[in-house]
């Protein structure tokens, strides 16, 4: 079985200043790691996706992760924020193999980007 | 390429009526599943389906069900709602097979409001 924490619910930071928003997990076998986006009133986007290979991720809108299989973390990053990045995070983590497509989600961190 | 459809978007029901709760996935994809989001408990999944076969069930008690059609439509369904069940229910399709990543597609959900 999997797990994902996501440490921090709410994350404020300034506009065009740098932002880090943490997440860990736990498992028995190897995984595929996703950050997803939600904005207010909407389903979930994916911005990006660790499969394998390189541990650096980058993603859309500017967004990157960084895969940390000793300590178990896929940390998003983004060099500078913009207010439109105001939105839940959430990380998710599947374990591979088995028949089942599900994701275990965290549960969210809300980033809110002031001017 | 179309997305995930979900409709409808918005209802309110009183306790006590049931609710049927309509996914369209993208086309193409074989997979569909559902979560449950809440303030309280975040996204908690519900069921999985793959050609009509439910293949991944959650932890909600038996007055959720779901089902999936031949085209691959799919529709949950709650009985006897009770206050607990106001969420967002959100429909994700996947593609199924090799490789198989479990990306999730998200439509914008269906906000059920439970009086």
């Amino acid at each position: 079985a999997q797990s994902v924490t996501q440490l921090d619910s709410q994350v404020p930071v300034f506009e065009e200043a740098p932002v880090e928003l943490r997440c860990n997990y736990s498992s028995s076998v190897s995984v595929y790691l996703f950050w997803y986006v939600q904005y207010p009133n909407q389903g979930l986007q994916l911005l990006l996706k660790y499969l394998s290979g390189s541990t650096l991720v980058k993603g859309i809108n500017g967004f990157e992760a960084e895969f940390n299989k000793s300590q178990t973390s896929f940390h998003l990053r983004k060099p500078s924020v913009h207010i439109s990045d105001t939105a839940e995070y959430f990380c998710a983590v599947r374990g591979y193999g088995g028949a089942t497509n599900k994701l275990i989600f965290g549960t969210g961190t809300l980033l809110a980007v002031q001017p | 390429k179309a997305g995930v459809t979900q409709t409808p978007r918005y209802l309110i029901k009183t306790r006590g009526q049931q609710v049927t709760l309509s996914c369209s996935p993208i086309s193409g994809h074989r997979s569909v599943s559902w979560y449950q989001q809440t303030p309280g408990q975040g996204l908690q999944f519900l069921f999985e389906y793959f050609s009509e076969t439910q293949r991944n069930k959650g932890n909600f008690p038996g007055r959720f069900s779901g089902r999936q059609f031949s085209n691959s439509r799919s529709e949950m369904n709650v009985s006897t709602l009770e206050l607990g069940d106001s969420a967002l229910y959100l429909c994700a399709s996947s593609a199924w097979g090799t490789p198989n990543t479990g990306e999730l597609f998200f439509g914008e959900g269906s906000r059920l409001t439970v009086l």
